[in-house]
């Protein structure tokens, strides 16, 4: 069965250095998505991605934050500088579509540590 | 606005015995309603949707759920529960973007 693939499973970085979590989404999928979940908190939503541009982004998703999708596979989140507050797990998800039908399917996630 | 609620963090039922995780969401449109569940250290798995079709939704492992619109709930059911449904499972609300509910873990005791 095609799944969502995120690598690396667990990342850990220096508070103030850049960061980029890949992606890479079910093959014929054209919505992507990024979420966090910091521990113990709730999942929450980060930015949607269609058509090569951000299409949905939270009030979380600041200048800090960037997606891109740099080839025909791979889907990168890139954190310009990290903070202590960044640790979390990031999930990414990709869809068919958008609407009401849109199923997400996610990757088991990137554990972000930010020391 | 657009809210989701689980009312019970946590669940601990007895092997065999039925499973009851409870939502209620609230949303200005017709919302897609999900439930998806996270075992350790794994991704989010769908284990079902109600997309406006049919109001009792069966989804995977024995999994089910009923949408009632007047009761704005969205409760997840299973006859009989398994030892291998030790998780934290989540209702999710897709009107206005994406909205998760705080996740219920369930335990089984066996």
């Amino acid at each position: 069965e095609p799944e969502v693939t995120q690598t690396p499973s667990h990342q850990v970085t220096q508070m103030g250095q850049e960061v980029i979590l890949r992606c890479v989404p079910i093959s014929n999928h054209l919505y992507f998505y990024w979420y966090r979940q910091i521990l113990g908190q709730k999942v929450e939503f980060l930015v949607s991605f269609y058509n090569n541009e951000i299409s949905e982004k939270s009030e979380i998703f600041d200048d800090q934050f960037s997606v891109e999708r740099p080839d025909g596979s791979n889907f990168t989140l890139k954190i310009r500088s990290t903070k202590l507050e960044d640790s979390a797990m990031y999930f990414c998800a990709s869809s068919e579509a958008r609407g009401n039908v849109n199923i997400q399917y996610f990757g088991a996630g990137t554990r972000l540590s930010v020391l | 606005a657009q809210s989701v609620t689980q009312l019970d963090s946590h669940v601990s039922v007895s092997e065999g015995t039925p499973v009851l995780l409870r939502c209620n969401y609230s949303s200005s449109y017709s919302p897609s309603l999900f439930w998806y569940v996270q075992h350790p250290n794994k991704g989010l798995q769908l284990l079902l949707k109600y997309t406006s079709a049919a109001t009792l939704v069966k989804g995977i492992n024995g999994f089910e759920a009923e949408f009632k619109k007047s009761e704005t709930s969205f409760h997840l059911t299973k006859p009989s529960a398994h030892m291998s449904d030790a998780a934290e499972y989540f209702c999710v609300v897709r009107g206005v973007g994406v909205t998760f509910g705080t996740g219920t873990k369930l335990q089984v005791i066996p």
